[in-house]
């Protein structure tokens, strides 16, 4: 039971327009989100994190929104750069426990 | 600051060969520690986790084994590997009792069971 779904495997944007990318949870009980980048060979970095007390984060380039109701939350990259190129994980968790749960991950390329 | 460390970088096993990996963290004590599997085109499954030292939660049935005989040290093993237990395996950590606070990853083995 897949309790993270990141639905797009793939995406593909050009350079400067923005990227967004999709996350939807199954938990009701999740209420910590988070987002992460990783390159090939290497382990993910910990990208931009949003509290369900909250519908919108931002850091730079950065934004996550989430909407508890429809239980989805996204990633805008703005400008997109050629460096963004990565696959990025959605991952959640229930504040009072120890477990992050990782959606399957959506790789972007950022054409020229 | 914190640091993590993962070893080997890379493993090529046959079938049937044991499995021992390890992940040592630094500049932090009683670190919540996890291991992680991503297979070849799949997401991040979660395998173990702990919160302590001779803590071990298993999140998936199959041959591989966590231990933690110390504070910072994460241990996975296995006693004879299978085919499917080739993947990138990711060690991570967050810090004690803040439970809002994001993992912080390894560099991660690419094991290759043949």
């Amino acid at each position: 039971d897949q309790q993270v779904k990141q639905n797009s495997p793939s995406l593909s944007v050009q350079e400067g327009r923005i990227s967004i990318l999709n996350c939807d949870y199954t938990n009701s009980m999740f209420d910590y989100f988070l987002w992460y980048k990783k390159y090939p060979a290497e382990g993910p970095t910990f990208l931009i994190s949003i509290s369900s007390i909250k519908d919108k984060n931002e850091d730079g380039r950065f934004t996550v929104f989430l909407n508890k109701s429809a239980k989805h939350l996204s990633l805008h990259i703005v400008p997109s750069q050629p460096g963004d190129s990565a696959v990025y994980f959605c991952a959640a968790k229930r504040s009072s426990a120890s477990k992050i749960i990782f959606g399957s991950g959506t790789r972007l390329s950022i054409r020229p | 600051s914190q640091t993590i460390h993962q070893w080997p970088a890379t493993l090529v096993q046959p079938v049937g060969s044991p499995l021992s990996l390890e992940c040592t963290v630094e500049g932090t004590s009683n670190p919540n520690l996890y291991w992680y599997r991503q297979a070849a085109g799949r997401g991040l499954q979660l395998l173990f986790y702990s919160v302590g030292i001779g803590q071990i939660s298993s999140e998936v049935p199959q041959n591989l084994s966590a231990s933690r005989p110390q504070d910072r040290q994460f241990i996975l093993s296995s006693k004879k590997l299978l085919l499917s237990d080739s993947g990138f395996y990711l060690c991570a950590w967050s810090p004690p009792g803040q439970f809002n606070s994001p993992l912080h990853f390894g560099n991660g083995t690419r094991l290759t069971v043949t």
